[in-house]
């Protein structure tokens, strides 16, 4: 089973503080993804990486900045937390071999406060 | 051009029930439309997708209903369990092959024992 984890299932902060979430996933994936999910908006793309080193923005990067240093690590860096980025945020990878069911694989989201 | 845009937001259904959530979109490029199920406390997973060289497809309860012409599919829960009780997403499939997808709000639903 493809497994995508996150560093932390709730986090508390200040306003100010610089924020890092870390998504790891143990299945080799190419392409790795983070989202904000908000009530009544779905899920927005924050950014996205097809590869280690590449990113590209997605919907709504604004206050965000991501690394992606090895294969089966993506991190959200949230340079000065502020009270709008209260939000849940989730992690997903994908394969981009043809072959493989097209399948966006979630892990279990942050809960991130921002006081 | 990149949106999906789904309804209802909430739906409360009576077990035994039909549950209907409907979605649009606009870009005919898109090529895959799947649909994710999330129960609290969990992320999102795949219940059932469609390409849209088809018209329906069924999963046990669970039927995608797909018009190509209007760029609308929804999705049909027949006999509605309470376990049934998520949020549901549609989603899109943006033909890059790096899996991005535009989802849809999301529709929370309930089920009434």
């Amino acid at each position: 089973d493809v497994k995508v984890t996150q560093s932390s299932r709730y986090l508390v902060k200040r306003t100010g503080e610089k924020v890092f979430l870390e998504c790891v996933q143990d299945m080799d994936h190419e392409n790795m993804f983070w989202y904000r999910q908000d009530p009544g908006l779905g899920l927005r793309l924050i950014y996205f990486s097809y590869d280690v080193k590449m990113k590209e923005k997605g919907d709504i990067p604004e206050g965000y900045s991501v690394s992606r240093e090895k294969k089966e690590r993506f991190s959200l860096i949230l340079e000065s937390a502020s009270t709008n980025q209260t939000s849940m945020y989730l992690c997903a990878s994908f394969s981009s071999d043809p072959s493989s069911y097209n399948e966006q694989f979630f892990g279990p989201g942050t809960r991130l406060t921002v006081l | 051009q990149q949106q999906v845009k789904q309804s209802p937001q909430s739906l409360i259904v009576q077990k035994g029930g039909i549950s209907i959530i409907n979605c649009a979109y606009e870009n005919t490029a898109f090529d895959y439309f799947p649909w994710y199920q999330q129960f609290p406390g969990k992320g999102p997973a795949l219940l059932i997708a469609i390409r849209p060289d088809v018209s329906e497809k069924k999963e046990g309860r669970f039927t995608i209903s797909f018009n190509k012409s209007a760029k609308q599919f929804s999705l049909h829960i027949m006999d509605s369990q309470p376990g049934d009780s998520a949020t549901y997403f549609c989603a899109a499939f943006h033909p890059s092959n790096t899996g991005k997808l535009i989802f849809g709000q999301g529709t929370t639903l309930q089920v009434k024992p």
